[in-house]
């Protein structure tokens, strides 16, 4: 079955520090591949997405994250976080194989920056 | 400024009654999504359209229904036949790609929570 799996639920950081947030998904011939942040009672907001090119895409509020086919990885970093970093995100993939454009979500990673 | 509106924010729901959630948008987007968020699940999918009065199910689709007569609107009933109805719902749209492609990123409106009574 296609799935996507992030395999930190939580994850506190101090203030400042690199963070990793890590995501792998099922083996695909074709996928594409993005990453949201959740505000406590809000939506989402994309932060970044890979279509096609360069496997190191960069996102908004300085992120960045790798794709990286051989491992099935798209991990998500930011060289250092701030308090207002602190929400959920999330991890999505669009198989190529499903009906058009359904995402498939990764259970979430709660990031907490702490002072 | 153009985006996805969602109303109410917070709804509650008796035994044996249906709610509906709406849910425009003002993007122009042809595709429409609901969606379901419970805690430590991630998001799944109910329906989604990709035009107006066609729409498909997703994976959890028991117990909703959806219709799409007009492009900025894609409002969700929650049925009595839903059993377990409390839950974050979030509406979400996007454009369509270059030749129909699957890639457009989906914007998503701020949500509704549901409770029951």
């Amino acid at each position: 079955a296609q799935s996507v799996t992030q395999l930190d639920s939580q994850v506190p950081v101090f203030e400042e520090a690199p963070v990793e947030l890590r995501c792998n998904y099922s083996s695909s011939v074709s996928v594409y591949l993005f990453w949201y942040v959740q505000y406590p009672n809000q939506g989402l907001q994309l932060l970044l997405k890979y279509l096609s090119g360069s496997t190191l895409v960069k996102g908004i509020n300085g992120f960045e994250a790798e794709f990286n086919k051989s491992q099935t990885s798209f991990h998500l970093r930011k060289p250092s976080v701030h308090i207002s970093d602190t929400a959920e995100y999330f991890c999505a993939v669009i198989y190529s194989s499903r009906s058009a454009r359904q995402l498939t979500f990764g259970s979430g990673t709660q990031l907490t920056v702490l002072p | 400024d153009g985006g996805i509106t969602q109303s109410p924010k917070y709804l509650f729901r008796k035994e044996g009654q249906n709610v509906t959630l709406s849910c425009e948008q003002n993007l122009n987007h042809d595709a429409m999504y609901w969606y379901r968020q419970d805690p430590g699940q991630g998001l799944r999918l109910i329906y989604y359209s990709q035009i107006v009065n066609d729409f498909q199910k997703g994976d959890i689709a028991e117990g909703y229904s959806v219709s799409r007569e007009k492009k900025e609107s894609f409002p969700l009933t929650v049925t009595s036949a839903q059993k377990n109805p409390t839950a974050f719902y979030l509406c979400a749209s996007s454009s369509v790609g270059p030749g129909g492609g699957a890639y457009q990123p989906q914007h998503f409106g701020d949500g509704t929570r549901l409770s029951i009574l």
